[in-house]
């Protein structure tokens, strides 16, 4: 089962920050968290990951609490093109493979 | 080609036909997925291959049969499906000996059962 928790949707203005909140309160301490997002019927697309540390790259932030138990990623100025499903996926590091186990995710609707 | 690719991206199948469909992944990797993401679903994992070998399969149906005869291709045979069968299957592979090695996923094949 999934062992994150996203709101199912959300609305942003085109040109503002997006705020992509999650919770992950049984996380372990050698666990990942990863975002990805699914442009409609598409394959999903990696975002970010991190661990303890915040990340930033090209496309986002990932902000993760102290006690880990919750993250936020940003899309810094959303376009149209951001609208998709934004999935956060906790993973457990190393093993012989990085599978991933997706839940509902959040529905991310940039409006013009 | 780069990435993962996977063919058919469309396929309408009858009840009674033998498909397959085709996954191939032009990174180096050693590890291959099958997922299954039903309309209005969370993606649902199926299978999954480390160095050519299957390693986890859950609790899938024996009407669908996956195939890895090397670690840059990965095959899903299809026979006698069901209409609720029809969905979006997507193939991901990853490195699978790190901590970085992100699934990186193909386009899917879009699949409806008649």
């Amino acid at each position: 089962d999934a062992k994150t928790t996203q709101p199912p949707s959300m609305d942003c203005a085109e040109g503002r920050a997006a705020n992509l909140p999650c919770n992950h309160s049984t996380i372990s301490g050698n666990e990942y968290v990863y975002w990805y997002r699914q442009i409609h019927s598409q394959g999903p697309q990696y975002i970010i990951h991190g661990l303890k540390n915040n990340e930033t790259n090209e496309m986002a932030s990932l902000i993760i609490t102290e006690d880990r138990k919750s993250s936020t990623l940003i899309l810094p100025h959303a376009t149209l093109r951001d609208t998709a499903v934004y999935y956060c996926i906790v993973r457990v590091a190393g093993g012989a493979t990085n599978k991933l186990i997706f839940g509902t995710g959040t529905l991310l609707a940039v409006q013009p | 080609e780069t990435g993962v690719t996977q063919t058919p991206r469309h396929l309408v199948m009858g009840m009674t036909n033998k498909k397959s469909l085709k996954c191939e992944q032009h990174l180096g990797h050693n590890a291959m997925y099958w997922y299954k993401q039903s309309a209005k679903k969370p993606l649902e994992l199926m299978f999954v291959y480390s160095l050519e070998e299957r390693v986890e399969n859950n609790s899938v149906p024996s009407r669908f049969s996956p195939e890895c005869p090397n670690s840059s291709h990965l095959f899903l045979h299809l026979h006698t499906l069901q209409p609720e069968d029809s969905a979006l299957y997507l193939c991901a592979s990853s490195q699978g000996v790190t901590s970085g090695g992100n699934p990186y996923f193909g386009p899917g094949t879009r699949l409806t059962v008649l």
